[in-house]
């Protein structure tokens, strides 16, 4: 079957920083995705990656490893208004979205 | 960039009424869109996937004759809940797949947040 694991809550310091992770096992791949849903609200984008390695967006940053079926998400200098579920989400070989479970990050001050 | 609008945004309606929420992408094609469901504190269940011009695919244990979908242009898929009771009550958010952008190829809409009384 199909599954992706992340964490269910996580806390962590503002200023500080932290590391989601992500496995997946999945019927094909076509790139794994993380958004960021603060509650109440539709998730945003934060990134894309479908080749292994890093990418980096200010202060968010994304790993893949495709032959691990490992991702994770960092956050660097962490504030209060990054408080919110994480999700990972890889995109199957029918195009279709598998998410995981979302990970609830909380600062603290 | 590209955006998918959703509407409306917020329903609160009594119990027995059918309501339609529209998804619409605003500056590319979308042969396909998804429709889901988020109840409180749990994370996102696809519903069903939308395809220009044929019959949408429902995921298990979710009901067609009740959760209608059409998506009858490249750029409209609506979700009618039909007779809707307060265990329809949720947040609902389309998204739609974007064939021609790398590196962002599914957008979201903002959601509906549906209230039956």
């Amino acid at each position: 079957g199909q599954n992706i694991d992340q964490p269910t809550e996580m806390t962590a310091t503002e200023g500080a920083i932290v590391q989601i992770n992500c496995t997946y096992q999945t019927s094909g791949f076509n790139g794994l995705f993380w958004y960021q849903q603060h509650a109440g609200e539709a998730p945003t984008f934060l990134s894309y990656n479908v080749l292994d390695g890093l990418e980096e967006k200010g202060r968010f940053s994304s790993f893949l490893s495709r032959s691990k079926g490992y991702s994770y998400l960092l956050l660097k200098e962490l504030q209060m208004k990054d408080s919110a579920s994480y999700l990972c989400a890889v995109m199957d070989s029918n195009y279709q979205l598998i998410w995981g479970a979302g990970t609830k990050l909380i600062i603290k001050p | 960039g590209a955006v998918v609008s959703q509407h409306p945004s917020r329903v609160i309606c009594k119990s027995g009424t059918s309501v339609k929420i529209e998804c619409r992408s605003l500056d590319f094609q979308a042969t396909t869109m998804f429709w889901y469901r988020q109840f409180p504190k749990q994370s996102l269940m696809l519903m069903a996937t939308s395809n220009e011009g044929s019959k949408a695919t429902y995921e298990q244990g979710v009901e067609k004759d009740k959760f209608l979908i059409n998506h009858a242009s490249l750029t409209l898929s609506t979700l009618t809940v039909t007779s809707a009771h307060p265990e329809d009550s949720s947040f609902y958010i389309c998204s739609a797949r974007d064939l021609s952008s790398e590196n962002q190829p599914q957008h979201f809409g903002d959601g509906t947040r549906l209230s039956i009384l």
